[in-house]
């Protein structure tokens, strides 16, 4: 079975310093993996991928994500935190293909403020 | 705006009242999803709609609630004899059936049962 584990459920940085936002992952199978980022009053938006191509994913807003297999985690970071990155960021992971929709498990998520 | 929209985005009820959500998925997207959020938790898939046809149900969508994707484009959520229980963020989202990972949220409502 799946199951996606976010290790923090609040991070703060300094606007300017790396974001480090942990996740880890347990599928029997290859997983595909996912970051999707929710500000406040809006609905969730996809920020990046990982379907089995490179382990290296960039998305967008200057996040990438590394897929380390074994480490089992998919941690999402940025180089340098601007304030409107402030907002609730979710790791999910599913199986490959599309048969069923409700393989889609969303991790508990992370706030991240960003401190002036 | 060409998103996916979702009404009421607030709808406050008593316990035991009925009520009704609207999603309006991204035109050309086949798949519809709807899910569950409640406060510091990640999305919870309730069901999901491959054109008007329900594919699947979660065990979390109890005999109360019923959705709908009549012409396989807008889709209703209903929740009968309404609890505390239900208070929630129901979020909607739509992708292309060959793409069934990358979907497009709509910004959900929130729905306080009293």
């Amino acid at each position: 079975a799946q199951s996606v584990t976010q290790l923090d459920s609040h991070v703060s940085v300094s606007e300017g310093t790396p974001v480090l936002l942990r996740c880890n992952y347990s599928s029997s199978y290859s997983p595909s993996l996912f970051w999707y980022v929710q500000h406040p009053n809006k609905g969730l938006q996809l920020l990046l991928k990982y379907t089995s191509a490179a382990t290296l994913v960039k998305g967008i807003n200057g996040f990438e994500a590394e897929f380390k297999k074994s480490e089992t985690s998919f941690h999402l970071t940025k180089p340098s935190a601007h304030m409107s990155d402030a907002a609730e960021y979710f790791c999910v992971v599913t199986l490959p293909g599309y048969s069923s929709a409700s393989k889609i498990i969303f991790g508990s998520g992370t706030r991240l403020s960003i401190r002036p | 705006d060409t998103g996916v929209s979702q009404n009421p985005r607030h709808k406050i009820t008593k316990r035991g009242q009925n009520v009704t959500f609207r999603c309006d998925p991204i035109s050309e997207h086949n798949r519809l999803y709807w899910y569950r959020q409640t406060l510091g938790q990640g999305p919870e898939f309730l069901t999901y709609f491959q054109n008007e046809a329900q594919l699947e149900k979660s065990r979390l969508l109890s005999d109360r609630f019923s959705a709908e994707r009549p012409k396989g484009s807008f889709s209703t959520l209903e929740i009968q004899r309404t609890e505390q229980g239900d208070s929630a963020m129901y979020l909607c989202a739509s992708s292309l059936t060959d793409r069934p990972y990358e979907q497009y949220f709509g910004p959900g409502t929130r729905l306080t049962v009293t």
